[in-house]
């Protein structure tokens, strides 16, 4: 999984909790990313950061939060106000921000939240 | 926003031969392509980038083609294995975004 890591790989939440999950690489890449992947569908970007202490809401960003204080770090707060939260949450990072013809994206394992 | 299209429906092929699997795109066209291959309950791995002047891309057994005017790409792999077998994603980057389709997933039958 390219030096992202991920944890928890599992984690469950009762109704009306905030939940963070975390994300860490140590490949010295600018930017991340926040996705979700639902059954049957295509990752949909919640976060993105293209550097420290800067990031911009992705497509479906209502009902989460995010922060960048470190460049090997990029954690995903999962608020009470997400109607939907139960998925499985991929993050990302790569080389590269605005810009970069080759940028590629390395994945972590991955966490599967459930709501209970 | 940019919209993914890949065929939902599991390809199933035997052993040895060649698969190839389809991403197509609507509106703005990106200034590349990116395929990767995701196994249940793990994160997705790169395997091919592909630019919109490149007409073909190669690695291994693997080929990728990109047709800006169809909008369309094909992702194919020759002498298909059992270890093949997994989901495949597309992905376009644009205006600073990676847009993903919802993946093929390929089963290889010794």
């Amino acid at each position: 999984d390219g030096g992202i890591t991920q944890s928890p790989k599992y984690l469950f939440r009762k109704e009306g909790q905030n939940v963070t999950l975390s994300c860490e690489q140590n490949l010295n890449h600018d930017a991340m990313y926040w996705y979700r992947q639902d059954p049957g569908q295509g990752l949909r970007l919640i976060y993105y950061s293209q550097i420290v202490n800067d990031f911009q809401k992705g497509d479906i960003a209502e009902g989460y939060s995010v922060s960048r204080e470190k460049k090997e770090s990029f954690p995903l707060t999962v608020t009470s106000a997400q109607k939907n939260p139960t998925a499985f949450y991929l993050c990302a990072s790569s080389p590269r921000g605005s810009g970069g013809l080759t940028d590629t994206q390395y994945f972590g394992p991955g966490t599967r939240l459930t709501v209970l | 926003s940019q919209k993914i299209e890949q065929n939902s429906e599991a390809l199933n092929i035997q052993e040895g031969k060649t698969a190839t699997l389809t991403c197509n795109y609507t509106n703005y066209s990106p200034a590349y392509l990116q395929w990767y291959r995701q196994d249940p309950g793990r994160g997705p791995v790169f395997l091919l980038l592909i630019r919109e002047n490149e007409k073909e891309k190669r690695k291994e057994r693997l080929k990728v083609t990109f047709d800006t005017t169809l909008k369309q790409s094909l992702f194919h792999i020759t002498a298909s294995q059992p270890a093949d077998s997994a989901t495949y994603l597309c992905a376009l980057y644009n205006f600073n975004k990676f847009y993903f389709g919802s993946g093929t997933k390929l089963n290889v039958k010794p």
